[in-house]
């Protein structure tokens, strides 16, 4: 274990469906992050929490939205998805945005859109 | 802005052969350089880091990275590759308050 925890492993859901992936750490870091991961294609960045503020969305359609309640736990809410968001959804966090010690990653959620 | 690329999609090795996974970066001033493995339904892992002092940076399981400015290059290299060795790679430059990642490059190590 990383020390990053993501649930569920994998999900898959429709289309009309409405969802939530779960990200945890329990590392003391203050920054958190949002990745998705298609194949053959850079990682994307595309919310960054500092603090528990959002401090970056990279152009993520609505039908994404992020959630910080507070420094430990990070989700990401899905609804009315489309086929071309199945891909690996990764958490990160590091100790301050930016990561200069680097990241620690989660596991990733497989994400299938049907 | 700041970039990194991973100029091989693939690498082929034969175990006990050495191997280099190339990495090159364009950012100004003095950048945060950094290798991640990921196995297969797995996070990324971070192996490496660079970001001052000698060129030559010890990581985890046995690799190395060189940092070159001359060059803006920071490739991955092993002495000796495992089987085991066999995951996907990627690169990354911090710089700012910002982390940029390659493209990914696949290791594959043949017995």
């Amino acid at each position: 274990e990383t020390g990053v925890t993501q649930t569920p492993r994998h999900l898959v859901m429709g289309m009309t469906n409405k969802k939530s992936l779960k990200c945890e750490q329990h590392l003391g870091h203050n920054a958190m992050y949002w990745y998705k991961q298609s194949a053959k294609k850079p990682l994307e960045l595309m919310f960054v929490y500092s603090l528990e503020e959002r401090v970056e969305n990279n152009s993520v359609p609505s039908r994404f939205s992020p959630e910080c309640p507070n420094s430990s736990h990070l989700f990401l809410h899905l609804h009315t998805l489309q086929p071309e968001d199945s891909a690996l959804y990764l958490c990160a966090s590091s100790q301050d945005r930016g990561g200069a010690g680097g990241y620690t990653f989660g596991s990733g959620t497989r994400l299938t859109v049907v | 802005a700041q970039s990194v690329a991973q100029p091989e999609d693939q690498v082929n090795v034969a175990e006990g052969n050495p191997l280099t996974v190339k990495c090159t970066y364009s950012v100004s001033g003095n950048p945060y350089l950094f290798w991640y493995v990921q196995y297969p339904n797995r996070g990324l892992q971070f192996l490496l880091k660079y970001i001052t002092g000698d060129n030559l940076v010890k990581g985890s399981y046995g690799f190395e990275a060189e940092f070159n400015k001359s060059q803006t290059s920071f490739h991955l290299k092993k002495p000796s590759a495992l089987v085991s060795d066999s995951a996907l790679y990627f690169c990354a430059v911090r710089y700012s308050n910002d982390m940029r990642f390659g493209a990914g490059t696949r290791l594959t190590v043949k017995p």
